[in-house]
């Protein structure tokens, strides 16, 4: 059965700092994998998502994510960390229904 | 493009009384999806449409709950004799696009409280 593990319930990082948030799956087969952002009182918006092809995979607002058949992981990363990035993120594997990770919180301290 | 549309926003209710969502999708946009999210968690599949026909439910959806989406536009969800264990946020997605790789477009969701 296909699952998503986010093993970081919350991350603090400072403004400016770089980011990368964790996503382990599990999937029989190439899965479809994507990162979501979600801000309080918002609905769930797609940062990026990964069908096939380059594992390096570049989202909306400086995100990035790779693939890694391997470790069984699809990471998201950020370079530098704005204030306006603090919000809940899911990773998600989708197949013939969409599985969500629990969320990680993330926290900019200025 | 407006988004997709859920409503009402908050609904308190006493245990036992129904109620019923609305979701207005993306006009073009021929699948609906509706989740479930309680807090700390990630939203949790509930059922699926293509158009107007029901595809996918998941265990999740007991017997109390049923979705429609008459004519393949909006969609209702409703819950019968709400329990205290319903109270989550109900979200809705659509999409347009291959089965399980499309982008869905999340509504701000449906905040149910029983009480």
């Amino acid at each position: 059965a296909q699952s998503v593990t986010q093993p970081d319930i919350h991350i603090t990082v400072s403004e400016g700092a770089s980011l990368e948030l964790r996503c382990n799956y599990s999937y029989g087969a190439t899965p479809y994998l994507f990162w979501y952002v979600q801000s309080p009182g918002q609905g769930l918006q797609l940062l990026l998502k990964y069908f096939s092809g380059d594992t390096l995979v570049q989202g909306i607002k400086g995100f990035e994510a790779e693939f890694k058949r391997s470790q069984s992981s699809f990471n998201l990363r950020k370079p530098s960390v704005h204030w306006s990035d603090a919000a809940e993120y899911f990773c998600a594997v989708g197949a013939h229904d969409m599985r969500f990770g629990a969320g990680t919180r993330l926290t900019v301290k200025p | 493009d407006t988004g997709v549309s859920q409503n009402p926003r908050h609904k308190i209710t006493k245990r036992g009384q129904n109620v019923t969502f609305r979701c207005d999708p993306i006009s073009e946009h021929n699948r609906l999806y509706w989740y479930r999210q309680t807090l700390g968690q990630g939203p949790e599949f509930l059922t699926y449409f293509q158009n107007e026909a029901q595809l996918e439910k998941s265990r999740l959806l007991s017997d109390r709950f049923s979705a429609e989406r008459p004519k393949g536009s909006f969609s209702t969800l409703e819950i019968q004799r709400t329990e205290q264990g319903d109270s989550a946020m109900y979200l809705c997605a659509s999409s347009l696009g291959p089965r399980g790789a499309e982008k869905l477009f999340f509504g701000s969701g449906t905040q149910l409280s029983v009480l």
